[in-house]
Formats: C-alpha cells, sequence, structure tokens
C-alpha cells in the first residue's frame, strides 16, 4: 500500500560502477522527481519529470540520467559511480508541478567505495 | 543558493514543551510548505500556507507567514518523544515547477 516506492533502500558499491534507483508511485500523480540530500541533510532536486515529459534538470552530471517509461515510475541510472555520490536519493511524486505538496519515497542510501 | 534557511538548526526541549523553528527565504513565493523527516524515513507533508495567508493550524502545528519579512514559523504545542525529527520548510517560487528547501531544523524532544 506504500504510495511511493523505491528500490532498493541500501546500495553499496565500488566507484565506478554502474547502478540504477527505481521509484514507483500508485498515487495516480503526474509528477515525480529525484532529489538528493546530502549528509548534511541539504535536500536539492536532480529531476523531475511530468507525464513522462522531463520538465526540470538541475546542475546534475550527465552520469546520471532518469527515465520515466510512463507516469507510475521514474528510475534513476547512474554511471561511473564517484565517491561524491554518496548521498541519500529520494524519489517524490505530485498532483501537478512546482506547487502541490510532495509525497516521498523512503529514499535509497547510496555509499560509493 | 539555498531558498530556505531554518533557524535554529537545532532544538532540544522536553516533553509538553512548545517547540517553534523558524524559516527565512530570499525570494517572493505563491506558497510554503513544512516537512517532517524521521531518522531513516522519507520526508512528510505537514502543511502548507500560501502567500495571501498568515496564519495556518493543523492539530497541534500553527504555521505563520510573513511575507513582507520573508520568513516563517512552524510552532508545535504540547511537543512528545514522537515529534522528534528534523523539519524543513519549502518555498514555491512560481519561476519553476519546484520546491527548494530549506536547510532544516533537527528537533529533539525528551521525556
Amino acid at each position: 500500500d506504500t504510495a511511493v516506492s523505491q528500490t532498493p533502500k541500501y546500495l553499496v558499491t565500488q566507484m565506478g560502477n554502474d547502478k540504477s534507483i527505481k521509484c514507483e508511485q500508485n498515487l495516480g500523480h503526474d509528477t515525480m522527481y529525484w532529489y538528493k540530500q546530502d549528509s548534511k541533510k541539504f535536500l536539492k532536486i536532480m529531476f523531475s519529470y511530468n507525464n513522462k515529459e522531463l520538465i526540470i534538470n538541475e546542475t546534475v552530471p550527465n552520469r546520471f540520467s532518469p527515465k520515466s517509461p510512463d507516469k507510475a515510475h521514474l528510475n534513476l541510472h547512474i554511471n561511473s559511480l564517484e565517491l561524491g555520490d554518496s548521498a541519500v536519493y529520494f524519489c517524490a511524486s505530485s498532483q501537478a508541478p512546482g506547487r502541490e505538496k510532495l509525497f516521498f519515497g523512503s529514499g535509497t542510501q547510496l555509499s560509493v567505495l | 543558493s539555498q531558498q530556505g534557511e531554518e533557524d535554529p538548526q537545532a532544538l532540544s526541549i522536553q516533553e509538553g514543551e512548545n517547540a517553534t523553528m523558524n524559516c527565512s527565504y530570499k525570494t517572493s513565493i505563491n506558497n510554503l510548505q513544512w516537512y517532517r523527516q524521521n531518522s531513516g524515513r522519507g520526508l512528510v507533508h505537514l502543511i502548507l500556507i500560501r502567500s495571501n495567508e498568515r496564519e495556518k493550524h493543523s492539530g497541534r502545528l500553527r504555521v505563520t507567514l510573513d511575507t513582507s519579512k520573508k520568513s516563517s514559523s512552524l510552532l508545535i504545542t504540547a511537543s512528545r518523544a514522537a515529534d522528534t525529527a528534523s523539519y524543513f520548510c519549502a518555498t514555491d517560487t512560481g519561476t519553476a515547477s519546484k520546491l527548494t528547501f530549506g536547510t532544516g531544523t533537527r528537533l529533539q524532544v525528551t521525556l
């Protein structure tokens, strides 16, 4: 019954590897997001999709590639992982872009060794 | 740059006391939201206040908004140990389809 679910919850990997995080929402929302939270709890938006269309692409290295196969799913693929990518990544959704309240997943803690 | 700055960064109170957290922001907003994050969990929406509103209540939560000072406060009355969490404000500036989060206040409520 989880509204926004993301997997895996923990991801430990070596530098240089490629990994993916998956996100699914069952709220019928049109908009989905990826946020990154660093070790100081600073939460920054990375990407946003509305009805499978990319609408926000913040200054994120192009090693990060989001993919939205349908409006209920937004996955994040990361190539050539670096130490600085270690963080907690949150998926979120909202009924419409921007000003609506967000529903967050429980996060994926990525540790790059 | 960060749109919202919370103050204080950390707050420790005893159960039953009130907790007040402040958020200051830089640009005009359409609305301001408050979220709670328990340790190891995602953020949970608490309350939304629009730019034409000055005060809003939800249960033990009271939010004020002063657009002239570009600030908001979140008051939690009669705090409980379960209120222990980080609290974030988030602003919608209307110029982009996104919420920008503040730096957060870590609240510790002890028995």
